[in-house]
């Protein structure tokens, strides 16, 4: 079974700097990868999605994300954050053929600060 | 396009009590899925459905919950009884095909107590 591994539970930044919020996953089987982000009493919007091809994923809001196959890390950047940017953001995994539920990770907050 | 409605987006019931959620998925999306999202936690499928047939309920809890969706476009799920852990965010998804994005509706907030 996969399983996905959020190692931060939150992750403050300032205004206008870089952040990368971790995501790796385990499985047996080649794997599809996303983030999202969930609104306060909204569902989940997706960010980005790396299913194959190049391992740099760009989505929106300015994010982006590198699939690392010997690592088996899925990490979210971006450059330069926004208040706005203040969100929960799940990683998520999918395997196999037929079934492509989705396993979740436990979260990251990502707290922008002025 | 609409996008994936739920219903009521609030409810709080008493332990023992019987409560059901209703998703109306995206027009002619034929996979559905109901997740359970306790806080501080990610979503956890509870069971899957292509058109009205189910594909995984591995993790639903059959001896309480149980899932329909009759003629393979809304979907209800009913909890009975209801337990003080089953306080969570009820999350419906839905997309065309397998292999497309999945698409979140708002989800209904349950409370017990």
């Amino acid at each position: 079974a996969q399983s996905v591994t959020q190692l931060d539970s939150q992750v403050p930044v300032f205004e206008e700097a870089p952040v990368e919020l971790r995501c790796n996953y385990s499985s047996s089987v080649s794997v599809y990868l996303f983030w999202y982000v969930q609104y306060p009493n909204q569902g989940l919007q997706l960010l980005l999605k790396y299913l194959s091809g190049s391992t740099l994923v760009k989505g929106i809001n300015g994010f982006e994300a590198e699939f690392n196959k010997s690592q088996t890390s899925f990490h979210l950047r971006k450059p330069s954050v926004h208040i706005s940017d203040t969100e929960e953001y799940f990683c998520a995994v999918s395997v196999g053929p037929g079934r492509r539920a989705l396993t979740f990770g436990s979260g990251t907050r990502l707290q922008v600060q002025p | 396009e609409a996008g994936v409605a739920q219903s009521p987006r609030y409810k709080i019931i008493e332990k023992r009590q019987s409560v059901a959620f209703w998703c109306n998925p995206i027009s002619g999306h034929a996979t559905l899925y109901w997740y359970q999202q306790i806080l501080g936690q990610g979503p956890k499928l509870l069971i899957q459905f292509q058109n009205n047939g189910v594909v995984d309920d591995s993790q639903l809890p059959k001896d309480r919950f149980s899932a329909e969706r009759l003629k393979g476009v809304d979907s209800t799920l009913k909890i009975q009884p209801a337990k003080l852990e089953d306080s969570a965010v009820y999350l419906c998804a839905s997309t065309l095909g397998l292999a497309d994005t999945q698409y979140f509706g708002p989800g209904t907030r349950l409370t017990v107590l």
